[in-house]
């Protein structure tokens, strides 16, 4: 069975740091994995998806790397904006999981404080 | 484009009712997913609809149905709501129900069960 997990559960760093939060799965065989953001009581909003042929995706400040054989992905935010702070959750899509299934971890409280 | 809608975006329920959530895919997107995100947790898998059909279970009671609709919008059911169904209701679509997509979700349906 697959678990996700991420840690810390929470981190609070100074605006202009660069954030590196922590992704890892106990199953390696993913289609993909997805970073998410979710400010308090709303959706998620998609910020990088890495297909398991994938070692890394980048959109503008953020960069994601997947390490699919140790289970593992980092996603790096890039001089840190108080606009940043939200919390991150990660989540894979396994090939032995029901159809359509992405399994998420609890995520990443950040704060970027100014 | 509109993204993906939800409603209601709150709720209130005793429990024993029974619930029902609306969700409107993005324009073109034939997939519909559904996550139930308990407070301090990432969002738990409970069903994939794709042209109508579901393709996609999670590991929840049969108090549990959805159903989509021709104009690919769906609807989710909950009967003899009980106390610990008091969570954030998310929607998700993709275009298709290709592995290499991403999900897009909606704000969610806030429900409490009192």
């Amino acid at each position: 069975k697959q678990e996700v997990t991420q840690i810390p559960a929470a981190l609070s760093v100074p605006e202009g740091e660069n954030l590196v939060l922590n992704c890892s799965f106990t199953d390696s065989a993913i289609y993909n994995l997805q970073w998410f953001r979710q400010d308090p009581g709303k959706g998620l909003t998609s910020l990088l998806l890495i297909q398991s042929s994938q070692r890394e995706q980048t959109s503008g400040r953020l960069n994601a790397s997947l390490d699919k054989s140790s289970g593992r992905s980092t996603l790096y935010i890039a001089a840190s904006q108080p606009g940043d702070s939200a919390t991150y959750l990660c989540a894979v899509r396994g090939t032995t999981d029901s159809w359509g299934k992405f399994q998420f971890g609890a995520g990443t409280q950040v704060v970027v404080t100014p | 484009d509109a993204g993906v809608t939800q409603s209601p975006t709150h709720l209130i329920k005793t429990r024993g009712q029974q619930v029902t959530l609306r969700c409107s895919p993005i324009s073109g997107h034939k997939s519909v997913s559904w996550y139930q995100q308990v407070l301090g947790q990432g969002p738990q898998f409970i069903f994939q609809y794709y042209e109508k059909e579901e393709r996609g279970r999670g590991n929840f009671p049969d108090r549990f149905s959805a159903r989509q609709f021709p104009n690919y919008s769906s609807e989710l059911n909950v009967n003899a709501l009980l106390l610990g169904d008091s969570a954030l209701y998310l929607c998700a679509s993709s275009l298709t129900q290709s592995t290499n997509e991403k999900l897009f979700f909606g704000s969610g349906t806030q429900l409490s069960v009192l």
